[in-house]
């Protein structure tokens, strides 16, 4: 059974403390892992996918790594509207789309 | 651009009522379209997928069900509600080729009371 392990579940930095989000998963082949963020009460939104070990990917103050075994989601100087639940998900090899979700690790940056 | 929309907003409905949510995608064709719910503002679990007009597949057992009516529009629903079945419902599109990215909807909120 695929399974995806988020953490920390929350954290809370100061405007400008970078930080990593880890994502932890097992899956039967990789043939994706996605990163999403959610603000409180929408839908997640797309931030990167993945698909090999030592890919990377960035976007503004966030870059995302892959290895054969977890994902992390630094993040360089955050500001506050970096506030938000990231995501991480799988999808296997043998899926026809199912994606497997961590729980969310929650970020919080303080001004 | 692709536009995806979910209808209702919110929800509040009594236990053993019907249900139905709607979920359109717009600026694309054939794509694959998923149901999922989201407990407690965390995680999200599959309910439902569809390759096709007619075409669902249930992924958990529970007390609802799946529509695909259109090529772009996937509808959710229940006979009877249950209080377990509150929580966040997201629909979620999928292009062909498109790198297998799903991309979610606004969400609905339904609570069962």
């Amino acid at each position: 059974e695929d399974q995806v392990t988020q953490s920390p579940e929350a954290l809370r930095l100061q405007e400008g403390e970078s930080s990593s989000l880890n994502c932890s998963y097992t899956v039967s082949g990789l043939r994706g892992l996605f990163w999403y963020r959610q603000d409180p009460g929408k839908g997640p939104e797309f931030l990167f996918t993945l698909y090999s070990a030592g890919e990377e990917k960035e976007k503004e103050r966030l870059k995302a790594t892959l290895t054969k075994k977890e994902s992390f989601l630094h993040i360089t100087a955050p500001k506050p509207e970096d506030s938000a639940t990231y995501l991480c998900a799988v999808r296997a090899a043998t899926s026809y789309g199912k994606l497997t979700f961590g729980q969310g690790t929650i970020l919080t940056v303080h001004p | 651009s692709q536009t995806i929309h979910q209808w209702p907003a919110t929800l509040v409905q009594p236990v053993g009522s019907p249900l139905s949510l709607e979920c359109t995608v717009e600026g694309t064709s054939n794509p694959n379209l998923y149901w999922y719910r989201q407990a407690a503002g965390r995680g999200l679990q599959l309910l439902f997928y569809s390759v096709g007009i007619g075409q669902i597949s249930s992924e958990v057992p529970q007390n609802l069900s799946a529509s695909r009516p259109q090529d772009r529009q996937f509808i959710l629903s229940s006979k009877k509600l249950l209080l377990s079945d509150s929580g966040f419902y997201l629909c979620a599109w999928e292009g062909r080729g498109a790198g297998e990215t799903q991309y979610f909807g606004p969400g609905t909120r339904l609570l069962v009371l």
